[in-house]
This record gives structure tokens, C-alpha cells and sequence, in this order.
């Protein structure tokens, strides 16, 4: 079975400085998918980014970029330049390769960006 | 650009009523996902289909049924509500089952049991 672990339940960051949030990942596959999504106050969710288990380089999406340990079993999303807009709560999920595979979630990560 | 579209977004149902949630997406996707979001949980998967006519149980399934009669609509059914299925439900959809693969989302249904 495959887990995703935030041990963030909230963090707290200035505007324009930069913030990492943490997910670590358990699974006995070797082909995997590792995702990021934003939820605003307005519920919906939105896709922010995407690492492949073979990716040699860290995946980066415009402020947003993927801090990739292998070993380490970790996918941490880092935020530079913080903006108020980017207040939100954030799901790291991870996708198998073996059966119909599904999206698993962590419980996330709420992100308060101060003025 | 319609994407996935969720009805309702919002309801109150009284416990022991049943409601349909229908999701229905513009994409061809072959796979359709119903996630239930409750607070400090994540979001949990309910029951997917991985294609027209199929449907397989998630990780929460108790008290939901599906279906998915025609590849596009995939519908949540709750026969006899509880206050414990007061939750937002998320429906998604994805073209392909590998790892690149993410999800589409719909915005979401919010559902009180009283």
C-alpha cells in the first residue's frame, strides 16, 4: 500500500520569501508518479506540479519547483517569492505503476502568507 | 472548456434520505474518481472506474454506491444518508492510469446530513 506523509498541518511565511513544504512518500513500487496540488479558499483543486520516479532533475513549474530525494523518499514543494495569492492548502499525492493505479493523498498542508 | 462538472455543489439531507451526486466530464477519459475531503483527513477515495460499465471499491466505500453506464457520467449514490457522510465530495477524472497521469477535478460537492 502506498502512503503520503505532510507533518506540516499548517505553516506560516512572509510575502516574498520563500517556503518549502514537506512530503515524504512509502511505497514498495520503483515506477511512480508524485504530484502537488493547490486548494484556495474557493475548494477547487488545482494541479501545481508533477515528478516522475525516473526524473533525474528536479521538476520546476515557474515559483514553483520539486525537491526530489530518491533515497530519501521525499518530495518537497518549494515556493519562492511567496505571494498572498499562494495562501492555500496544499496536497502532495503519489501514483503507482502497479494495478489501476489511483491517486493517494496526504492531509495536506495549510499555507498562511503574511503582508 | 467544461472539464468536470459536479451536481450539486451544495445539499442538506436529513439522515436516513438518499441522494445521487452526478459527475459528468467533456474529456473521454476512461477513469472517474469519487474522493470524499474531510478536515485534517485529505481526500480518501471512495470508489473509481476504470472504464464504461466498471466500477471498484477505494479506500472509504461503506454506505456508497456507483455507476457508470455511459463513459462520461460517473454517479455517487448514498441510499441512506448518515451525519458521518457530511463531507465535500471531489469527483476527477484522468485519460490514462500511468504515473504521469493526474487528475481533473470538478469544484467540488458539499454535503451536510442532519
Amino acid at each position: 500500500a502506498q502512503k503520503i506523509t505532510q507533518t506540516q498541518p499548517g505553516m506560516f511565511v512572509q510575502e516574498k520569501e520563500a517556503v518549502t513544504l514537506d512530503c515524504t512518500y512509502d511505497t514498495s513500487d520503483q515506477s511512480y508518479g508524485l504530484f502537488w496540488y493547490k486548494q484556495p479558499s474557493s475548494g477547487e483543486m488545482i494541479f501545481l506540479i508533477y515528478q516522475g520516479s525516473y526524473d533525474e532533475q528536479n521538476a520546476t513549474e515557474g515559483r514553483y519547483s520539486l525537491n526530489f530525494q530518491k533515497a530519501r523518499k521525499s518530495a518537497n514543494l518549494v515556493i519562492s517569492a511567496s505571494q498572498l495569492g499562494d495562501s492555500a492548502m496544499y496536497f502532495c499525492a503519489m501514483r503507482v505503476a502497479s494495478g489501476y493505479s489511483t491517486l493517494t493523498f496526504g492531509k495536506g498542508t495549510m499555507l498562511l502568507v503574511s503582508p | 472548456n467544461a472539464g468536470v462538472t459536479q451536481t450539486p455543489k451544495f445539499r442538506v439531507l436529513k439522515t436516513g434520505q438518499s441522494m445521487t451526486l452526478l459527475c459528468a466530464q467533456d474529456m473521454n477519459h476512461e477513469y472517474m474518481y469519487w474522493y470524499r475531503q474531510d478536515p485534517g483527513m485529505g481526500l480518501r477515495l471512495i470508489h473509481y472506474s476504470v472504464g464504461e460499465g466498471t466500477t471498484a471499491k477505494g479506500e472509504v466505500p461503506d454506505g456508497y454506491n456507483v455507476s457508470r453506464l455511459k463513459k462520461q457520467n460517473f454517479l455517487l449514490g448514498l441510499e441512506s444518508a448518515a451525519p458521518s457522510q457530511t463531507s465535500v465530495y471531489f469527483c476527477a477524472s484522468s485519460r490514462s492510469a500511468g504515473t504521469s497521469y493526474g487528475y481533473t477535478f470538478g469544484s467540488g460537492t458539499r454535503l451536510t446530513v442532519v
